[in-house]
């Protein structure tokens, strides 16, 4: 079936600074999402990218959806301690409802 | 405005038993997912509907999984017999119609079968 590569895997980072992650597919998405999860609670959608090349930003987070459709970065500015959980991207293809996730990249941020 | 309801939020129980999982979508969605969450392999789609009906069912593990929308307001999961390694967290999300709509998650029922 369908993947999507995420990484890192997990990232350990001091507060204030910025962090990156990004997930690659053989296939081509449409649609790219970005998910946060808190420990026992579900995914929330944080930025959703629908056009090649798209950059959207929400608040210090920076989304990106690659040229080629099959790619995607999300970029953190000034890290702060509720930025804690783990991170998904998701991609949808043209005319499905379907999402396929990535593993997630768990994020602990150091006061 | 109120999320995706799941209940319950923890579910432990003997193999073998019949487990039933419950969602509550968002009102006005007319889209419904069924999803389960493991260390080894993510998020995965079971099953999804569309104004109650079944869509795509091809996430589905086995027979032994099953599951409802017998209106817009209300979805189950059902697992009979349960084994141990059903036990995950299992997650049901909504949408409202349009591509272009995120889908929204509930909260999860924690699932272990013993």
């Amino acid at each position: 079936g369908q993947q999507l590569n995420q990484s890192p895997q997990s990232m350990f980072i001091q507060e204030g600074e910025d962090v990156s992650m990004n997930c690659t597919s053989s296939s081509i998405f449409n649609t790219w999402l970005w998910y946060k999860q808190d420990p026992g609670e579900g995914p929330v959608l944080l930025i959703a990218l629908y056009k090649a090349g798209e950059l959207t930003s929400n608040g210090r987070l920076t989304a990106q959806f690659g040229i080629t459709r099959k790619d995607s970065f999300l970029n953190i500015s000034a890290s702060i301690p509720s930025d804690v959980g783990i991170y998904f991207c998701a991609g949808q293809q043209g005319g499905s409802e379907k999402l396929v996730f990535g593993k997630g990249t768990k994020l602990t941020v150091n006061p | 405005d109120a999320g995706v309801i799941q209940s319950p939020r923890h579910e432990v129980t003997e193999m073998g038993q019949e487990v039933t999982l419950r969602c509550k979508p968002i009102s006005g969605h007319d889209y419904l997912f069924w999803y389960r969450q493991t260390m080894m392999r993510g998020l995965e789609l079971l099953i999804y509907f569309n104004n109650n009906v079944p869509i795509d069912d091809s996430g589905m593990p086995e027979d032994r999984f099953s599951a409802k929308m017998p209106n817009a307001s209300f979805s189950t999961l059902k697992i009979q017999p349960s084994e141990p390694r059903d036990s995950a967290v299992y997650f049901c999300a909504s949408k409202g119609g349009g591509l272009l709509q995120p889908q929204h998650f509930g909260d999860g029922t924690r699932l272990s079968i013993l």
